[in-house]
């Protein structure tokens, strides 16, 4: 089936400790997204990538960084500058009409 | 000004009842698309129905349907015979411009949150 894969589903961060979170797709969608969801809250865009080796800011990239070296693959680091990082992260890919395809998200908390 | 509007805070649905979601957006781009999707408690975003601008006829899914007035720029969710599954947090989107477009956005709204009730 094809579909978004997102690892781990539960991840905690010390203090001053960069982390990864997976984003994998087998849909062989070009463009994919990470967003951020607070309790309560909409999703708020934080990098999207359009192609290979490409990618841009959302709308709240900072204290975050991508990389998109593979098309299948799109992780995002929460780094230690990022203040505020507990959150639901969801990541997600699109073709063509811009319908997003979601993965199962990361909670993400501090310890 | 925000660009998608939910402000609905709770709703609650007697089961078996139909309820409507409420939805308005701000665009002024004639060509946009407008989603809702489903987010259980679990956390996954199911997509649950699409209307374009300039499409003629309202969407329809199974039990779902939207209400789109152009006009007012309103793009309500519409859920029929409702079921205990369908509690959950309900996100309206748009994405402004063409189809296509590789660097399409997405805006989200707030959401409402829908209880049905036995």
């Amino acid at each position: 089936d094809g579909g978004i894969t997102q690892s781990p589903k539960y991840l905690f961060r010390k203090e001053g400790q960069n982390v990864t979170l997976s984003c994998e797709q087998n849909l062989n969608h070009d463009a994919m997204y990470w967003y951020r969801q607070d309790p309560g809250q909409g999703l708020r865009l934080i990098y999207y990538s359009q192609i290979v080796n490409d990618f841009q800011k959302g709308d709240i990239a900072e204290g975050y960084s991508v990389s998109r070296e593979k098309k299948e693959s799109f992780p995002l680091t929460v780094t230690s500058a990022q203040k505020n990082p507990t959150a639901f992260y969801l990541c997600a890919s699109s073709g063509t009409g811009g319908r997003r395809h979601f993965g199962d998200g990361t909670r993400l908390s501090i310890l | 000004a925000q660009k998608i509007t939910q402000t609905q805070p709770g709703m609650f649905v007697q089961e078996k009842e139909a309820v409507t979601l409420d939805c308005t957006y701000d665009t002024s781009d004639p060509s946009y698309g407008l989603f809702w999707y489903k987010q259980p408690s679990s956390g996954e975003m199911i997509f649950l129905i699409y209307q374009g601008s300039y499409d003629q006829q309202n969407a329809t899914e199974g039990r779902y349907s939207l209400n789109f007035q152009k006009a007012r720029k309103s793009a309500n969710l519409v859920i029929s015979a409702s079921q205990l599954g369908d509690s959950a947090m309900y996100f309206c989107a748009m994405r402004e411009g063409r189809s296509g477009r590789a660097n399409s956005k997405l805006t989200f709204g707030k959401g409402i949150t829908l209880s049905v009730r036995p």
